[in-house]
């Protein structure tokens, strides 16, 4: 079955740095790839998600992704942190007519002044 | 657009007794899935719901069961509470399974408390 593994459950950086969280995928067929927030007691609200077209993706907030199958990974990238960018990101992979999208354990971002 | 709803947003129940969470899906979603997000975790897949009928389940006990209704809203039904069960509970609500691409659409979930 399909998995993710975030590394590093804890990142801090200063505001206008810039902002890496890592996850890697494991999987047998192609996958779909997706990066949430989450903001404290609010559910999951979607950052970006890759389907197979570009590799590299664009999300909201100036949240960007890379798909990259040789290493499989698809970390997250923002030029430069706002204290708005705190929140906890939550990495998940699923696959085509698959049910049951798999979540990695979250990784909580601080971004301090 | 309406988004995905739930209720309660909180609730505190005993062991043993039973809880049922509510989930409207997005309009024009007709795919409603579970998850378990215990404190400081990613969310974990209970089971998803598809034409009223259940289409998947992940590794949570039978006393875990669901409901779809045809306008594709959605319970969650928990019996025989435990202490492990407290939770944000998230619903989320999806295409068609023939059309879809994996995303989901989250609501802000139901935070239960066991005491």
């Amino acid at each position: 079955a399909q998995s993710v593994t975030q590394l590093g459950s804890h990142v801090s950086v200063s505001e206008g740095a810039l902002v890496l969280l890592r996850c890697n995928y494991s999987s047998s067929v192609p996958p779909y790839l997706f990066w949430y927030v989450q903001y404290p007691n609010q559910g999951l609200q979607l950052l970006l998600k890759y389907t197979s077209a570009a590799t590299l993706v664009k999300g909201i907030n100036g949240f960007e992704a890379e798909f990259k199958k040789s290493e499989t990974s698809f970390h997250l990238t923002k030029p430069s942190a706002h204290m708005s960018d705190a929140a906890e990101y939550f990495c998940a992979v699923s696959v085509y007519l698959d049910n049951d999208m798999r979540f990695g354990a979250g990784t909580r971002l601080t971004v301090k002044p | 657009e309406t988004g995905v709803t739930q209720s309660p947003t909180h609730l505190i129940k005993t062991r043993g007794q039973q809880v049922t969470l509510r989930c409207s899906s997005q309009s024009g979603h007709n795919t409603v899935s579970w998850y378990q997000q215990a404190l400081g975790q990613g969310p974990q897949f209970i089971f998803q719901y598809y034409r009223e009928e259940e289409n998947g389940r992940g590794n949570f006990p039978p006393r875990f069961s669901g409901l779809q209704f045809p306008n594709y809203s959605s319970e969650l039904n928990v019996n025989a509470l435990e202490l492990d069960d407290s939770a944000l509970y998230l619903c989320a609500s999806s295409l068609a399974i023939q059309k879809r691409t994996g995303e989901l659409f989250f609501g802000e979930g139901s935070r239960l408390t066991v005491l």
